[in-house]
């Protein structure tokens, strides 16, 4: 299995810029979550789909953020504009979607974004 | 979801045992106990899970206390590569909230 792809790797950009970073969950997976992990407040969840609707954007930091899930299989985080606050790594994770306890989330590698 | 609390650091020799304990006093009837680990600058991995009754993969066992107050994660044969930061979560929906984790040091 692939697993949980997330690109790109790595992001350096300029306070202002507009920044996407993608997802691809695992196949037949029908839950995808993002959260971002700094120093200063650990890993974070941001707000989590389920079957392609938005469930909970409570983590959403503000309004530059944005999320969207056209598909089953791809979802992107948007920052516009970024600011240097936003640099952090940014996890992309999925699940099968039962809304359970038991419901196992596999997480991507990361994306590491750093805002001058 | 319950609050865990966790030591912030251990060490523990190359090959042996590492018991690494969290404490969820508030736990609830439905709600699991997840272990996830962290190896540096990686995606959490998922390790382990349970419910009430001990747990075993290939990874490592959970043993869980008959009042669901505290449990430990057993690695059994730790090895360098199993030094990372371990998060203990209690969770009963889709939310997992990672807390500070213990920072597990596998030492040769």
């Amino acid at each position: 299995d692939a697993g949980v792809i997330q690109s790109p790797r790595h992001e350096v950009t300029e306070m202002g810029q507009e920044v996407t970073l993608r997802c691809k969950p695992i196949s037949g997976h029908n839950s995808l979550f993002w959260y971002r992990q700094t120093m200063m407040r650990g890993l974070e969840l941001l707000i989590y789909f389920n079957n392609n609707v938005p469930i909970d954007d409570s983590g959403m930091p503000e309004d530059r953020f944005s999320a969207k899930m056209p598909n089953a299989s791809f979802s992107t985080l948007k920052i516009q504009p970024s600011e240097p606050r936003d640099s952090a790594v940014y996890f992309c994770a999925s699940s099968l979607g039962t809304g359970r306890g038991t419901d196992t989330q596999y997480f991507g590698p990361g994306t590491r974004l750093t805002v001058l | 979801d319950a609050k865990t609390t966790q030591p912030t650091s251990m060490d523990c020799a190359e090959g042996r045992a590492a018991n690494l304990p969290c404490n969820h006093s508030t736990i609830s009837g439905n709600e699991y106990v997840y272990w996830y680990r962290q190896i540096h600058s990686q995606g959490p991995q998922y390790i382990i899970h349970g419910l009430k009754n001990n747990e075993t993969n290939e990874m490592a066992s959970l043993i869980i206390t008959e009042d669901r107050k505290s449990s430990t994660l057993i690695l059994p044969h730790a090895t360098l590569r199993d030094t990372a930061v371990y998060y203990c979560i209690v969770r009963g929906g889709s939310r997992l909230t990672f807390g500070e984790g213990t920072q597990l040091t596998v030492n040769p």
